[in-house]
């Protein structure tokens, strides 16, 4: 098990188009978590699943984000209609247990800039 | 909502000073983690502190949880270039995580 990876690793777009991102946590972690980091900020929480269940979303999150986990494995992050306020460091986490507390394991993260 | 704060934003040291960085929350937290982000790279893991008033020690740094769990401190010992990065503390918010905004550490060697 190498630790959360990411896809891809950056990510250029056109302002008004589409992008996803692909998280792949580590094995039999069954939270996963996505972050948001721009410049000199911490990561900033957007949301996160139990498995397959997406059991909180920041209210700070537009409807234009929507993220998925099918069957409890690998995740995805879509951004519609890209704007240039879009772009950021995007962070997945994984943790190993059911609680909010637990340590959690980021991958590299997706840098995304909109044009 | 809850708000977690560091300070100081930025902190440049000579080799071989000690480093203090200091966290805030509005509210009350069941625990406290600590992360350190090398430039370029992703958070990595510390330490978590979950009793009030704890004290935890890694080699030169040193953690600690107020009384209150509302405040918490990390202090390194004589910096060495590899201290370098934005150290980050994160407490659990009602179902998320909150990061502070992180103290950057800069080391002259």
């Amino acid at each position: 098990d190498t630790g959360v990876s990411q896809n891809p690793r950056h990510k250029i777009t056109k302002r008004g188009q589409n992008v996803t991102f692909r998280c792949d946590p580590i094995s039999e972690h069954n939270r996963l978590y996505w972050y948001r980091q721009t410049l000199g900020q911490g990561p900033e929480f957007l949301t996160y699943f139990q498995n397959e269940a997406q059991l909180e979303k920041s209210r700070l999150l537009s409807d234009r984000f929507s993220a998925e986990r099918p069957k409890g494995s690998f995740s995805t992050l879509e951004i519609q209609r890209t704007e240039q306020g879009d772009s950021a460091m995007y962070l997945c986490a994984s943790s190993p247990l059911g609680g909010v507390t637990d340590t959690q394991y980021f991958g590299p993260g997706t840098r995304l800039t909109v044009l | 909502g809850q708000q977690v704060m560091q300070i100081p934003q930025y902190q440049h040291v000579q080799e071989g000073e000690d480093f203090t960085t200091y966290c805030n929350s509005s509210t009350t937290l069941s625990n406290i983690q600590w992360y350190k982000q090398r430039p370029g790279g992703h958070p990595v893991f510390l330490i978590q502190l979950v009793k009030s008033g704890e004290v935890k020690k890694q080699k030169r740094l040193t953690f600690q949880f107020g009384e209150a769990k509302k405040n918490s401190s990390l202090h390194i010992t004589a910096t060495q270039t590899t201290d370098v990065g934005t150290y980050f503390c994160a407490g659990p918010g009602n179902n998320d995580m909150r990061f502070g905004a992180g103290t950057r550490l800069t080391v002259k060697p």
